[in-house]
Parts: C-alpha cells; structure tokens; sequence
C-alpha cells in the first residue's frame, strides 16, 4: 500500500530533550515537507526536501533540523524543544511540486 | 492580507444538497490549486487538483477556477454526513500554501 508512515503517533516529551519525528515513504517521491498545524493558523511549512541531499527552510523553521539521506526518509529532528512547538505534525511526500501531497497520519507533540 | 483565504465556517447544509466551499488567492502568477478534506483528529486527504480555468468534476466532486479573479470553489453535490469535514484550498506558488480550511457540517 502507498503510504508515508510517521512515527510516534504521540510524545509526550519535557523542555530541551532532543528528539526525533520518522518519517518514511514508499513511493519513490522526490519531494517531502513536514508541516505543523495549530488550530486558527491552519497547516505551516517547516521544511522541505526536492531531492536526496537538498533541504530548504519553510515558514517556520526555527528550533527545527532536517535531513534526507534516502530518498524514503526525512526525519525531523528537534535538538531542544520547547513548549511553544506543541503541535500536531504532518509529513508529507508528492511526485513532484506540481502534484498533491500524501499525508502521514501526524504526529501530535506535547512539550511540557 | 492572507495569501489564501476561506471562510471558516461552519458551513452547514441538510443532506441531499450542495455544499459549495470558495477560497481565494492573491499570487496571481498560482499555477495548481488542490482541495483536501480533513476529519477531525486525522490527516489531510487530497480530493481534488486543478490546473486550469474551468469545472473539474469527480463523481460528487466539482472544482472550479477563474484566474482572472483569483477564485477556487469545491461543489460537493448530494452531501452526505460523512462529507462532515474541514475542507482545505491550497495553491501552489512559489511554495505550497493551506487556507486555513471551511468546516461543513451536513445534517440529515
């Protein structure tokens, strides 16, 4: 089945503890982006991948690390959270810019 | 000024009827525009993608575009309470940008 997995599902973490959001596709798409969204501010881009070895800043970057080493995986590291990147995350992959995103099932963050 | 932008909603409408959803843009040099349905608690699902001025139909779906006055609209005919759901407009410019999203509710 064509999917973007992502996991956890759920983490609960505290301040300043590093982690880690996976995010893996089995499509063969070039591009991924990871997005968070918060209720009033709709879906924001973090960041995004056009190819292996090519990641670029969205909208809201800051506090946030990528990586694209394979074509399937673009994990999202966080190196020190804080309580203001409480939000559900979404991972998402396309054929292309010009086609449409499949989604991951999210990730919802709490950073205490 | 918001580069894409939907009403809110909700938008509620007795089964059987049209649901009609409207998003606009303000990059006029946008070149796709998709639709996505979310239920709550889930991720977003892509229903529609249009390239080009006109209607689009996909079964109960219609999207429809006029570049000239930078509008998308989503008709969904014969509603069903399990088109109850936010629905988000994005354009793609330069980047991929979400509306915030219409929520319609369709009562039976």
């Amino acid at each position: 089945e064509a999917q973007v997995t992502q996991n956890p599902r759920y983490l609960i973490t505290v301040t300043g503890k590093k982690l880690t959001v996976t995010c893996s596709q089995n499509m063969n798409h070039e591009y991924m982006s990871w997005y968070r969204q918060d209720p009033g501010l709709g879906l924001r881009q973090i960041y995004y991948s056009m190819n292996v070895e090519v990641t670029d800043k969205g909208d809201v970057p800051e506090g946030y690390k990528v990586s694209r080493k394979e074509k399937r995986n673009f994990p999202l590291i966080l190196e020190s959270p804080s309580p203001n990147q409480t939000s559900l995350y979404f991972c998402a992959s396309s054929l292309s810019r010009a086609h449409g995103y499949t989604f991951g099932s999210g990730t919802r963050l709490t950073v205490v | 000024q918001k580069e894409v932008e939907q009403n809110s909603g909700p938008l509620s409408v007795p089964e059987g009827a049209i649901a009609s959803l409207n998003c606009t843009y303000s990059d006029r040099g946008s070149q796709s525009f998709f639709w996505y349905r979310q239920y709550s608690g889930k991720s977003p699902e892509l229903i529609m993608s249009i390239y080009s001025n006109g209607d689009k139909e996909d079964g109960r779906f219609t999207a429809q575009l006029n570049k000239a006055s930078q509008y998308v609209s989503l008709l969904i005919r014969d509603s069903q309470p399990s088109d109850s759901a936010t629905y988000l407009c994005a354009v793609l410019t330069d980047k991929l940008i979400f509306g915030t999203g219409t929520r319609l509710q369709v009562f039976p």
